[in-house]
């Protein structure tokens, strides 16, 4: 496609729900790149995927969190048990190869916990 | 671990000046910086990427610089427009990790 695309745009859930968010990259980027924002900061970075593989997982706060990337295309990012503190806007960014190219990000999901 | 800040956090200016952006990093080590901005609501639209073997970049109205042994990075905007109102990040990337950014400026231009 032309650009990172993410769904969906919002989703608001309950506290203890689970919650699946998707990214799909820009065509032929081998990486990806899952952040969250809360308000007034700057992204957090999450986890990185080369190809089908998480190269970088260690900015997942705890086991609630998991990403997938079977194919090496489209990303899910799934959250388990969800909480308060959750509630932020998860972003999504694809490069070309990896950590040294441009990152170009998708316009975000904004998860609201109740 | 890299620490990365920008000054100032917030910014007015009328339409028309010549500002500039400062962001600072914690270690030099980086592989590159990249500068994007970031309209309310939306994600982030990269400006410019610097790798660490560069001193600047330039892309229209915008130049970025880049001194390592400073830890310092600027993003320096030429006749402002009120379409450059939006919040502007930078976020460095250490060899071998993901990048880290810093918490933005955030840009107003009064028309």
């Amino acid at each position: 496609g032309a650009g990172v695309s993410q769904t969906p745009s919002n989703k608001v859930t309950e506290k203890g729900k689970y919650v699946e968010l998707r990214c799909d990259p820009i065509s032929g980027h081998t990486a990806l790149y899952w952040y969250r924002q809360s308000l007034g900061q700057g992204p957090e970075f999450l986890i990185y995927f080369q190809g089908t593989g998480a190269a970088d997982d260690s900015g997942l706060p705890n086991d609630r969190f998991f990403a997938v990337r079977p194919e090496g295309s489209v990303s899910t990012l799934k959250i388990q048990r969800t909480e308060r503190g959750d509630s932020a806007v998860y972003l999504c960014a694809s490069s070309i190869r990896g950590e040294w190219d441009e990152q170009f990000f998708g316009p975000g999901t904004r998860l609201t916990v109740l | 671990k890299q620490e990365v800040t920008q000054i100032p956090a917030a910014l007015s200016v009328p339409e028309g000046e010549n500002l500039v952006l400062n962001c600072s990093f914690t270690d030099s080590a980086i592989y590159n910086l990249q500068w994007f901005r970031q309209d309310p609501g939306k994600g982030l639209t990269s400006l410019l990427l610097i790798q660490s073997s560069q001193r600047e970049q330039t892309s229209g109205r915008l130049n970025a610089s880049l001194d390592k042994s400073s830890g310092r990075s600027t993003l320096y905007i030429a006749a402002s427009q009120p379409g450059d109102s939006a919040t502007y990040l930078c976020a460095v990337n250490l060899y071998g990790q993901n990048f880290v950014f810093g918490p933005g400026t955030r840009l107003s231009v009064l028309p």
